[in-house]
């Protein structure tokens, strides 16, 4: 069965903080690992992973997959409240862009 | 980015009742939708893979006979939930890939469905 852990499951911090979300997974036939930002409705894409190492930006924030560890990291700099949400992760595994995701982070950020 | 749409966006019925919850990609063709079902302070939990021109692939646990689905065309999935019970009410949320071999998958805004 596939498994898909991130930590922590929540975090409060103050604007202007750094946060570095973890994600860790066992997923047979794994493909990419997708990130996305929930909040309060559906899920919006973030980064889609797939080569160890190589780290994906977008703004204030980045992601990098580790294919031998099977980990990924999410950072965002110079938190906003805007940035408060739950971030999930989600692991491609098999055909027909099947995910599975994980219980996700909640973050808050505090002015 | 792509867009899907589900319609309709919040739902109560009654015990019993049949609810029909529909997902559309509006500017792609999605040969696969996804239905996911996200209970409070959960993440979300696929529930099956619609395919279109076919039978759908349920996940373990999920009662094939109770949750319809039909993927009539490439730009709409139905999800109909039969014989609706209290402990169905969860928010319900689709997503849809695009062609061409890109893993990203574009959601929903979901349905939340309550059964009184």
């Amino acid at each position: 069965e596939d498994k898909v852990v991130q930590s922590p499951l929540s975090l409060v911090v103050h604007e202007g903080d750094t946060v570095t979300l973890n994600c860790s997974y066992e997923v047979t036939n794994f493909r990419s690992l997708l990130w996305y930002k929930q909040e309060k409705k559906a899920p919006t894409f973030l980064f889609m992973l797939t080569s160890s190492g190589i780290e994906k930006k977008s703004g204030r924030l980045s992601s990098i997959l580790d294919k031998k560890e099977l980990s990924s990291i999410l950072n965002i700099t110079a938190t906003q409240t805007g940035d408060s949400a739950i971030y999930l992760c989600a692991p491609n595994s098999g055909g027909y862009q099947k995910v599975t995701f994980g219980t996700g982070t909640k973050l808050q950020v505090i002015p | 980015g792509a867009v899907v749409s589900q319609h309709p966006s919040r739902v109560i019925c009654k015990s019993g009742t049949s609810v029909k919850i529909e997902c559309r990609s509006l500017d792609f063709q999605a040969t696969t939708m996804f239905w996911y079902r996200q209970f409070p302070k959960q993440s979300l939990m696929l529930m099956a893979t619609s395919n279109e021109g076919s039978k759908a692939t349920y996940e373990q646990g999920v009662e094939k006979d109770k949750f319809l689905i039909n993927h009539a065309s490439l730009t709409l999935s139905t999800l109909t939930v039969t014989s609706a019970h209290p402990e169905d009410s969860s928010f319900y949320i689709c997503s849809a890939g695009t062609s061409g071999g890109d893993n990203e998958q574009f959601f929903g805004p979901g349905t939340r469905l309550t059964v009184l």
